[in-house]
């Protein structure tokens, strides 16, 4: 199993700006995600963060707008850039155990 | 590419009535399948994996691969199963999980 912790858990932003969000898993992993789940919609994988390469950026979504690191094998940050009312979202870290996804508490954006 | 589709955004049933939650799946490789369940406030969780043949809470699912299906099912609903149920299929090429839509499962007392 894996524990993932995910902060912050809500913010309010302003259109513009930029927020980070940071995930921290309680054991080493290879892969980490980032989707996103917008209100009635499914979860949308953003992107795939691997450590020590660049992440894989699924099809709709760029490294210029949602910039990834990823230090080390515990940890990664997902930056929503220049945010705009249609970014509000719930942000979800997660990892694979074997086959199961586990999740973070997610981060709940209101961009105004 | 995969996808999962789940037809129902919303399922209301009353408390003791049976529940069925439908997935349908398409995949060319052979799919690891699950159902994974989000409670009011609480994060996504997984509630069952085809593999293991199990019944978690009730729920079971079979996996039906001539009809490229995956549908939960439990005979009684109880007011706690309310809650957002999500279809998942593991894609071993891909390294990744792809989610459907989601259902809303709404028990009535």
């Amino acid at each position: 199993s894996a524990v993932i912790s995910q902060k912050p858990s809500r913010d309010i932003c302003q259109r513009g700006t930029s927020l980070t969000i940071q995930c921290q898993v309680d054991s080493q992993v290879t892969m980490m995600f980032w989707y996103r789940q917008q209100p009635g919609q499914s979860l949308t994988l953003i992107a795939t963060a691997n450590q020590g390469s660049e992440a894989t950026y699924e099809s709709g979504f760029v490294i210029d707008k949602f910039p990834i690191s990823r230090p080390n094998l515990t940890f990664s940050t997902l930056t929503v850039s220049n945010m705009s009312p249609e970014d509000s979202s719930i942000y979800l870290c997660s990892v694979l155990t074997g086959l199961e996804a586990f999740f973070g508490q997610g981060t709940r954006l209101t961009v105004v | 590419a995969q996808r999962v589709t789940q037809p129902e955004k919303l399922l209301s049933v009353f408390k003791g009535a049976p529940v069925e939650l439908k997935c349908n799946y398409s995949y060319s490789g052979s799919p690891e399948l699950f159902w994974y369940v989000q409670y009011s406030r609480q994060r996504l969780q997984l509630l069952l994996r085809h593999i293991s043949r199990e019944s978690i809470k009730g729920f079971t699912a079979d996996l039906n691969k001539g009809e490229t299906s995956f549908h939960l099912k439990k005979p009684f609903a109880q007011e706690e199963d309310s809650a957002m149920y999500y279809c998942a299929l593991y894609s071993g090429g891909y390294q990744k999980v792809t989610f459907g839509t989601g259902t809303k499962l709404q028990v009535i007392p």
